[in-house]
């Protein structure tokens, strides 16, 4: 079983909004992501790091934050939510790179 | 670009038919293929792998092959149960740094 953990599992919130998604793991993995995934879609990497104090933007622009000050904590900050923020977002975590990765449960977002 | 097709959904099936669900890769060189499964209300994990052509990957009664000539990863399995039905992703990753997944197939089995 994962240990990768995400809170809340749902959210619903109004615009503009600052909400922070959380991720969580155990497994003193190096590298953690964030995917958006929205319903019939591919998973779409908005957010990666490969350490602490190491992020980078991943393939689709997402005007959300990232940081990482602890391996095992890799948080997601939308400033000002919208509706087009609306989503699942989904954290994962791997010891060696794309892959073999690690899923949390996901945050189901809503903005109103 | 990099990028996965999988079959569109949803497939239902009765329990026991035999399931095939098409996936094919467009990359450059030859990637490392993936099946995930999504099940009801949790993450996604790691179903099966294949890291080179001609590699069969399986696990809890699925298998996959890895097929250079038609570029394809289908997933099989023989006889499906109700705890089957999930949502199965394909997924690619190549130069061991870009990784795609596909839209995701939704499997309901019925009893």
């Amino acid at each position: 079983e994962a240990d990768i953990y995400q809170t809340p599992r749902y959210l619903v919130i109004g615009t503009g909004k600052k909400i922070t998604l959380e991720c969580s793991q155990t497994m003193g993995h190096d590298k953690m992501y964030w995917y958006q995934q929205d319903p019939g879609m591919e998973l779409h990497l908005i957010h990666y790091s490969y350490g602490v104090n190491s992020t980078e933007k991943g393939d689709l622009s997402s005007e959300s934050t990232v940081s990482r000050i602890r391996t095992e904590h890799f948080p997601l900050t939308l400033e000002s939510a919208r509706p087009s923020h609306t989503s699942q977002y989904l954290c994962a975590s791997s010891k060696q790179g794309p892959g073999e990765l690690f899923f949390g449960e996901g945050s189901r977002l809503t903005v109103l | 670009g990099n990028s996965v097709t999988q079959m569109e959904g949803p497939v239902t099936l009765s329990e026991e038919a035999f399931l095939t669900i098409n996936c094919t890769y467009t990359a450059t060189g030859y990637p490392s293929l993936f099946w995930y499964v999504q099940y009801p209300g949790e993450g996604l994990q790691l179903l099966l792998k294949a890291t080179k052509a001609d590699d069969k990957g399986s696990n809890k009664g699925f298998e996959a092959t890895y097929r250079k000539e038609t570029t394809s990863f289908h997933l099989e399995k023989g006889s499906v149960q109700v705890s089957d039905s999930a949502v199965y992703f394909c997924a690619l990753v190549y130069n061991n740094n870009d990784m795609r997944f596909g839209a995701g197939t939704r499997l309901t089995v019925k009893p």
